[in-house]
């Protein structure tokens, strides 16, 4: 039974950029949740998408974008990307509202130059 | 922001010895889970208490809930050195969103 798995596990961008980061859910998991974490600090929730809409938003600014397909896969997409935009991007699948916990993928680092 | 803050930052241990990290939140919950991170990667979830619950166990971990104080707990038993890692707590308050706090770094020593 596959995790979640999200592609790419490395990134490198120039400022300015555009990137898209997927994550392919747990198999029974309908819910997608994507964070972003620093370094040295705990992950910071950006959104989350159930029935292909966004149900929840953190604190991050519209460049921050995402999608969630019918197969209840999900992209994060970032324009325009800063310095401080680099960071691990960690995507959590769950069932319906993650009451039972998460499940985490690998990750995407994201190095913005 | 942070919801919940853990404490010590840091801890080293030696192997066979018992880890205890807390962690503190700032408004009313539904739940608090917890989670270890190896190296930077993927949060693996351990365990998760309810608002109505006090204590919970499994394996070698035991997780306290004091809603009183907004205040957890998570006892790591005859640590190992595998057991090196990050832990963090996360929180929800009803919404769907979990927030994690900022991490104890745990180093076990064989």
């Amino acid at each position: 039974d596959a995790g979640v798995t999200q592609s790419p596990t490395h990134l490198i961008k120039t400022r300015g950029q555009q990137v898209t980061l997927r994550c392919s859910p747990k198999s029974g998991h309908d819910t997608v949740s994507w964070y972003q974490q620093a370094l040295g600090q705990g992950p910071q929730f950006i959104f989350q998408y159930y029935e292909e809409e966004e149900r929840q938003r953190g604190n991050f600014p519209d460049r921050f974008s995402g999608h969630q397909f019918p197969n209840y896969s999900s992209e994060l997409n970032v324009n325009a990307l800063l310095l401080g935009d680099s960071a691990l991007y960690l995507c959590a699948s769950s069932f319906l509202t993650a009451n039972y916990g998460y499940t985490f993928g690998s990750g995407t680092r994201l190095t913005v130059v | 922001s942070q919801q919940g803050e853990e404490d010590p930052q840091a801890l080293s241990i030696q192997e066979g010895e018992n880890a205890t990290m807390n962690c503190s939140y700032k408004t009313s919950i539904n739940n608090l889970q917890w989670y270890r991170q190896n190296s930077g990667r993927g949060l693996v979830h351990l365990i998760l208490i309810r608002s109505n619950e006090r204590e919970k166990h499994s394996g070698r971990l035991r997780v306290t809930l004091d809603t009183s104080k907004k205040s957890s707990s998570l006892l790591i038993t005859a640590s190992r050195a595998a057991d090196t890692a990050s832990y963090f707590c996360a929180t929800t308050s009803g919404t769907y969103k979990y927030i994690f706090g900022t991490g104890t770094r745990l180093k076990v020593l064989a």
